[in-house]
């Protein structure tokens, strides 16, 4: 069973940029699709994006402009960079494994999150 | 994009009885590329369907999905007190590689 550890800063200050990591068990990092999901503190989940060993990426437009991910097989690692944060990008942010296909498809499994809280 | 819908928002039953809850979305979603999950408090969600009716590894026969179209639905047939938690449903059927929950419903202990 693949396991999924995100880590990150905890508190970041407005207009900074917040960068996430995903640690990965195994070598399916070179086979799946891994994605980035956040969810604010009780509310529903918003999907920001996913990228494949290749470095191909697909971002969720809302977001486009401002996520940029990146992988490091050798490491079994993936990130999330997310510029110029505000307050509204406070949230838990999950890591997840999707099929390698075309269409998003569903996540499974999903790291435990990793609390992003934005404040002076 | 496609909108998903949740009904109801919470939804109140005792342990043994049956559970039904509704994902609409605002356009039919292709190939019923639905998915649902369920979710306790402090933990990440957990999938339990895809494809509107193909049940997770290790997901017990009780829960059950179906519909086409735009709706959509997860039916617990017989509720155990583990189920109760928040569930939400995805879809994946959009053109773009795209994809978009529901907000959810809670089902809490009546």
């Amino acid at each position: 069973q693949v396991l999924l550890q995100e880590s990150g800063p905890g508190l970041v200050k407005p207009s900074e940029t917040v960068s996430l990591t995903c640690t990965v068990s195994d070598d399916s990092i070179d086979s799946h699709y891994y994605n980035w999901i956040r969810q604010p503190a009780g509310k529903g989940l918003e999907w920001i994006g996913r990228i494949f060993s290749s470095g191909s990426t697909n971002y969720n437009p809302s977001l486009k402009s401002r996520v940029t991910m990146s992988v490091d097989t050798s490491k079994n690692q993936f990130s999330l960079q997310l510029s110029s944060v505000t307050a509204a990008d406070t949230a838990v942010y999950y890591c997840a494994r999707s099929p390698p296909s075309a269409i998003i498809g569903w996540f499974d499994p999903w790291g435990q999150g990793t609390l992003v809280t934005v404040s002076s | 994009e496609i909108e998903l819908t949740q009904s109801p928002g919470t939804l109140s039953l005792s342990p043994g009885e049956r559970a039904t809850l509704s994902c609409r979305a605002s356009q039919s979603v292709a190939d019923s590329r639905i998915v649902w999950y369920q979710q306790k408090p402090g933990q990440a969600p957990r999938l339990l369907i895809f494809g509107a009716s193909n049940r997770a590894t290790g997901i017990p026969d009780r829960f059950s999905g179906s519909g086409s179209g735009t709706d959509f639905t997860l039916t617990i047939s017989r509720l155990e007190p583990e189920d109760f938690a928040v569930y939400y449903c995805q879809q994946y059927g959009s053109s773009l590689p795209m994809c978009t929950f529901g907000q959810g419903t809670k089902l809490e202990i009546k």
